[in-house]
């Protein structure tokens, strides 16, 4: 069984500041691969960052960064210089070993509701 | 290039009433996902079509959901009859191959059951 815990429902930050939003998880599988999607309230997921577990380098993507930590299972997102469209709900996400068929879908966690301040 | 298309965008029904929710994914990605998002919480899959088979079905609630993608294509999510629990939002996605890291993501159905 996969599991992905995010403990902050909500976070603020002040515009053109760095914001880190944490993720932990937790699986059996040898290999995986992390995710993170952002919400907006108009409602459809985006696809930000993918890190895969064997992955030597953390994954960037423009401002955005995955800081992973495969000891401590954390899969944290660094989002540097925050804008105001920044604001939105943050979904952390895992997928097992792509060997295993049920494997192969994405577990979410409930994510947690970042607010840019201007 | 158009995005992942789902109608409607709302809908409000009875207990025990039935819906039915439609999507065209992105062209030529084989791969269709349903998720059911419950406020407050993460996306859950439902059930993953490639082509026109099902992968993955395992936490769909048979007794009363079901979906289908006849032509490869457009694809429909059905409930009948319709729980108060069955009230959220429901989420259509595609991608290229079933292993691609990105899935595009439709705005969603908000379902509302009284």
């Amino acid at each position: 069984a996969q599991k992905i815990t995010q403990t902050q429902p909500g976070m603020f930050v002040q515009e053109k500041e760095a914001v880190t939003l944490d993720c932990t998880y937790d699986t059996s599988d040898p290999s995986y691969g992390l995710f993170w999607y952002k919400q907006p309230s108009s409602g459809e997921m985006i696809f930000l960052i993918y890190q895969g577990s064997y992955d030597q380098q953390n994954a960037t993507e423009g401002r955005y960064s995955l800081n992973f930590q495969k000891a401590r299972k954390s899969a944290n997102l660094v989002i540097s210089a925050s804008q105001l469209g920044d604001s939105a709900m943050y979904f952390c996400a895992m997928r097992g070993d792509l060997s295993s068929g049920s494997a192969r879908q994405l577990t979410f966690g409930s994510g947690t509701q970042l607010t840019v301040l201007p | 290039e158009a995005g992942v298309a789902q109608s409607p965008r709302y809908k409000i029904i009875e207990k025990r009433q039935s819906v039915a929710f439609w999507c065209n994914p992105i062209s030529g990605h084989a791969t269709l996902y349903w998720y059911q998002q419950i406020l407050g919480q993460g996306p859950k899959l439902l059930i993953q079509f490639q082509n026109n088979g099902v992968v993955d079905d395992s936490q769909l609630p048979k007794d009363r959901f079901s979906a289908e993608r006849l032509k490869g294509v457009d694809s429909t999510l059905k409930i009948q009859p319709a729980k108060l629990e069955d009230s959220a939002v429901y989420l259509c996605a595609s991608s290229f191959y079933s292993s691609d890291n990105e899935q595009f993501f439709g705005p969603g159905t908000r379902l509302t059951v009284l």
